[in-house]
């Protein structure tokens, strides 16, 4: 599975739109784009995925580049319960065996403040 | 119960005590998975089981044994622990694409 970057830490205020980069230069043709938040001492939760399109629903929308080598997670209306380590996880769809599993990162902690 | 429930949610040991941990998913899904987290590092994963078949073991010490009698329950039996094996342990529970996955609250492990 390819590798992803993500920023450390970044701050954003109540109401304000946060935009959280992620970069995997690497990321192959069959390889999709998943996001997940931790909000601390709790289980992750997913956020949303996609492949090349851009994707919305309820909690986030995801906006990929033409060339897949980057996205941002864009949560429109950010509010304090969304301060959480935000983790963008990069793998290929593939059915069964051994192949269902997410790798987790270090992640961007996101603060909203406010 | 919803989703996915584990217990107990924090447990003390010591390091030649055995105890179990339990997950157990209400969603009907085939796909089980316990994953590590320990301060300050990333998620690690441990089993993931598919359909009651372990299908993978990310070289975890022997010392964590777990267990799937069916595709709602999972356990992770613990015993002659580290105090390194201090951590979160998640359960995490999904269909077999592995696509959305659900993670319980987690059981906050303290071996002593």
């Amino acid at each position: 599975d390819a590798k992803t970057t993500q920023p450390p830490s970044m701050d954003c205020a109540e109401g304000r739109a946060a935009n959280l980069p992620c970069n995997h230069s690497t990321i192959s043709g069959n390889e999709y784009v998943y996001w997940y938040r931790q909000i601390h001492s709790q289980g992750p939760q997913y956020i949303i995925h996609g492949l090349k399109n851009n994707e919305t629903n309820e909690m986030a929308s995801l906006i990929i580049t033409e060339d897949r080598k980057s996205s941002t997670l864009i949560l429109p209306h950010a509010t304090l319960r969304d301060t959480a380590v935000y983790y963008c996880i990069v793998r290929s769809l593939i059915y069964g065996g051994a192949t269902n599993k997410l790798i987790f990162g270090t992640g961007t902690l996101l603060a909203v403040q406010p | 119960e919803t989703g996915v429930t584990q217990t107990p949610r924090h447990l003390v040991m010591g390091m030649t005590n055995k105890k179990s941990l339990k997950c157990e998913q209400h969603l009907g899904h085939n796909a089980m998975y316990w994953y590590k987290q320990s301060a300050k590092k990333p998620l690690e994963l441990m089993f993931v089981y598919n359909f009651k078949e372990q299908t993978e073991n990310n070289s975890v010490p022997s010392r964590f044994s777990p267990e799937c009698p069916n595709s709602s329950h999972l356990f992770l039996h613990l015993h002659t622990l580290q105090p390194e094996d201090s951590a979160l342990y998640l359960c995490a529970s999904s269909q077999l694409t592995g696509v959305e996955q659900y993670f319980g609250p987690g059981t906050r492990l303290t071996v002593t």
